[in-house]
């Protein structure tokens, strides 16, 4: 069974700061990871997605990177702004399911 | 482009009853995926429905079922409702069963 776990539960950073998320998964045979941000009381947004095949993702400010074999990935945020507040999952298909597991979520805060 | 829409956005039930909550994909996408989302948690899988039939299940009991329409939409339907059901039930559409989710803003069930 798939597990999917990030630590911590909670980040507090300043402003401008450069972070990095982690998200580690129990079973290496994915078929794909994905990073979404959820803002309180609303959807999951996409960021990226790392095929089981690719090393790393960027859009903007994000790299994601995937180290299949260690079962893990980050998620890193150049120069945070408050804006970037909100909180970030990692989520991982595996195998032949077509469902994606869930890690409980990194609370971002960005101090002004 | 509509995105994936979801009605309604909040309901309170109370415990014993029955709940319908409803999606539309985004525009394109034949595939929906139903997900709970309780407090603090990440979202945990329901099921999905491709072709109007249930092609994957997560761990939930029957009181949870759904259906597929022709045009893709989809309902979620809850019953004997307890109080445990509260949580956000987000709908994801996507093309095809390991393809990127577009998730919507989510119905945020209370039950009393």
């Amino acid at each position: 069974k798939q597990e999917v776990t990030q630590i911590p539960a909670a980040l507090s950073v300043p402003e401008g700061e450069n972070l990095v998320l982690n998200c580690s998964f129990t079973d290496s045979a994915i078929y794909n990871l994905q990073w979404f941000r959820q803002d309180p009381g609303k959807g999951l947004t996409s960021l990226l997605l790392i095929q089981s095949s690719q090393r790393e993702q960027t859009s903007g400010r994000l790299n994601a990177s995937l180290d299949k074999s260690s079962g893990r990935s980050t998620l890193y945020i150049a120069a945070s702004q408050p804006g970037d507040s909100a909180t970030y999952l990692c989520a991982v298909y595996t195998g032949a399911n077509s469902k994606l597991t869930f890690g409980k979520g990194i609370t971002l805060s960005v101090r002004p | 482009d509509a995105g994936v829409t979801q009605s309604p956005t909040h309901l309170i039930k109370t415990r014993g009853q029955q709940v319908t909550l409803r999606c539309s994909p985004k525009s394109g996408h034949d595939t929906v995926s139903w997900y709970q989302q309780a407090l603090g948690q990440g979202p945990q899988f329901i099921f999905q429905y491709y072709e109007e039939e249930e092609r994957q299940r997560g761990n939930f009991p029957d009181r949870f079922s759904g259906h597929q329409f022709p045009n893709y939409s989809s309902e979620l339907n809850v019953n004997a409702l307890l109080l445990g059901d509260s949580a956000l039930y987000l709908c994801a559409s996507s093309l095809g069963g390991r393809s990127p989710l577009h998730f919507g803003n989510g119905t945020r069930l209370t039950v009393t």
